[in-house]
């Protein structure tokens, strides 16, 4: 079965400070993992993709994630955060060999950041 | 955000009344979804259209019915809803690759807030 965690309902950290938003997966083959972010009042935005390749993904607004197989883990993280990254942010998965759209997204993490 | 657009961005509706939630995408892509966000829950997959034909139905009660009349648009018709139906419905389109190479994004539009009352 797939599955998706996100291990922290909420994340606090100071403007300026690196932050990190946590995600484990469970898929039966090779997983596609997506990052996504929801602003107050608005639909998900697309942050980020691992898909082959660099372990390491750069996606928008300074976001990168690093893939880890042996621990399942796709990490969120910014070297230094900004008040206007407050949100909360969705990590999701798909099996490669998967039926079309069949994304598992976990329950979110809302990531406040204090100036 | 203009690529997937949804209307209306908030609805207040009766258990006995009967609406529609209209999505549309300006991407050029050939799959479409509804999906439902309920607080502290995670994203429910409702439906899916490819090529405007249904190609997943997860278990979602007959009161919530989708209609794909081409692959621009997609409408969710509702009908005597219950007041644990409220929720944010999100829309997502996508180009559907061919099968080795399902890499594929999903583009969500803003969602309409429905209330039950």
């Amino acid at each position: 079965a797939q599955s998706v965690a996100q291990p922290e309902d909420q994340v606090n950290v100071a403007e300026g400070n690196p932050l990190t938003v946590k995600c484990t997966y469970s898929v039966s083959g090779n997983p596609y993992l997506f990052w996504y972010v929801q602003y107050p009042n608005r639909g998900l935005q697309f942050l980020l993709k691992y898909i082959t390749g660099d372990n390491l993904v750069k996606g928008s607004y300074g976001f990168e994630a690093e893939f880890n197989k042996s621990q399942t883990s796709f990490h969120l993280k910014k070297p230094s955060a900004l008040v206007s990254d407050s949100a909360l942010y969705f990590c999701a998965v798909r099996d490669r060999g998967s039926t079309l759209g069949r994304l598992y997204f976990g329950r979110g993490t809302q990531l406040t950041v204090w100036p | 955000e203009t690529g997937v657009t949804q209307t209306p961005r908030h609805l207040v509706m009766g258990m006995t009344n009967k609406k529609s939630l209209k999505c549309e995408q300006h991407l050029g892509h050939n799959a479409m979804y509804w999906y439902k966000q309920s607080a502290k829950k995670p994203l429910e997959l409702m439906f899916v259209y490819s090529l405007e034909e249904r190609v997943e139905n997860n278990s979602v009660p007959s009161r919530f019915s989708p209609e794909c009349p081409n692959s621009s648009h997609l409408f969710l018709h509702l009908h005597t809803l219950q007041p644990e139906d409220s929720a944010l419905y999100l829309c997502a389109s996508s180009q559907d690759p061919p099968l080795r190479e399902r890499t594929d994004t999903q583009y969500f539009g803003p969602g309409t807030r429905l209330t039950v009352l």
